[in-house]
């Protein structure tokens, strides 16, 4: 079945480094992928999205492109900021089944001043 | 608008008792979604409703959880007897439309059975 795996954390940079969280899926068809983030004391919400290959979604510097050759979905962040520490989460939906979410494990980004 | 709301935000009960869970869907939207993330593994689909139909239940463990969404407003998850195995953060979400319209993500409840 359809399955996402993601890179383990923790990872804890420095502000201004550079991100990456590797993702990448198993899936039939064309799925939509998404990455969601967890602040601390919050809900998911969705940061980013793409619905077919080589799309780039992004928001608040983050970019992640839909690459099918790969089956990747890698997050990146030019500079981090102590604000992006949260837990993120690497997903996908396929047509037909109602957006149930599959969903990576998460990855918990800690970035210190 | 308000968002997605859930109750309780905690709680820990023991091995045996019934716990209850409740989702308040933003208004209007007719998708109802639960979810559930047990410690140190992925977050697991449980089901949707469409208003008040269960349009998809396959993620649901065992009958031991029982869904409802009465009037096509709100939903509870109730688990009878619980487990401990059911110990995670349960999440719920609501949209407006089944594709293409985004989810919404209530805080989640955190189940501790003990």
């Amino acid at each position: 079945g359809d399955s996402v795996t993601q890179m383990e954390g923790p990872v804890t940079l420095s502000e201004e480094a550079f991100l990456t969280i590797n993702c990448t899926y198993t899936a039939t068809g064309y799925p939509s992928l998404f990455w969601y983030v967890q602040y601390p004391g919050e809900g998911l919400q969705l940061l980013l999205k793409a619905t077919k290959a080589d799309d780039k979604g992004s928001n608040k510097g983050f970019e992640a492109t839909y690459r099918k050759e790969t089956t990747s979905f890698h997050l990146e962040k030019g500079s981090v900021q102590v604000s992006d520490s949260a837990v993120y989460f690497c997903a996908l939906s396929n047509a037909g089944n109602n957006r149930k979410l599959i969903w990576g494990l998460g990855t918990s980004l800690a970035v210190n001043p | 608008e308000a968002g997605v709301t859930q109750f309780p935000s905690h709680s820990v009960i023991e091995k045996g008792q019934t716990v209850t869970l409740r989702c308040d869907p933003i208004s209007g939207h007719d998708n109802l979604y639960w979810y559930r993330r047990v410690m140190g593994k992925e977050i697991k689909f449980l089901l949707h409703f469409v208003k008040e139909s269960k349009q998809d239940e396959s993620g649901m463990p065992n009958n031991r959880f029982l869904a409802e969404r009465t009037g096509g407003t709100y939903s509870t998850l109730k688990v009878q007897p619980a487990e401990l195995e059911d110990s995670g953060v349960y999440f719920c979400a609501s949209s407006v439309r089944t594709g293409g319209s985004p989810l919404h993500f209530g805080n989640g409840t955190r189940l501790t059975v003990t």
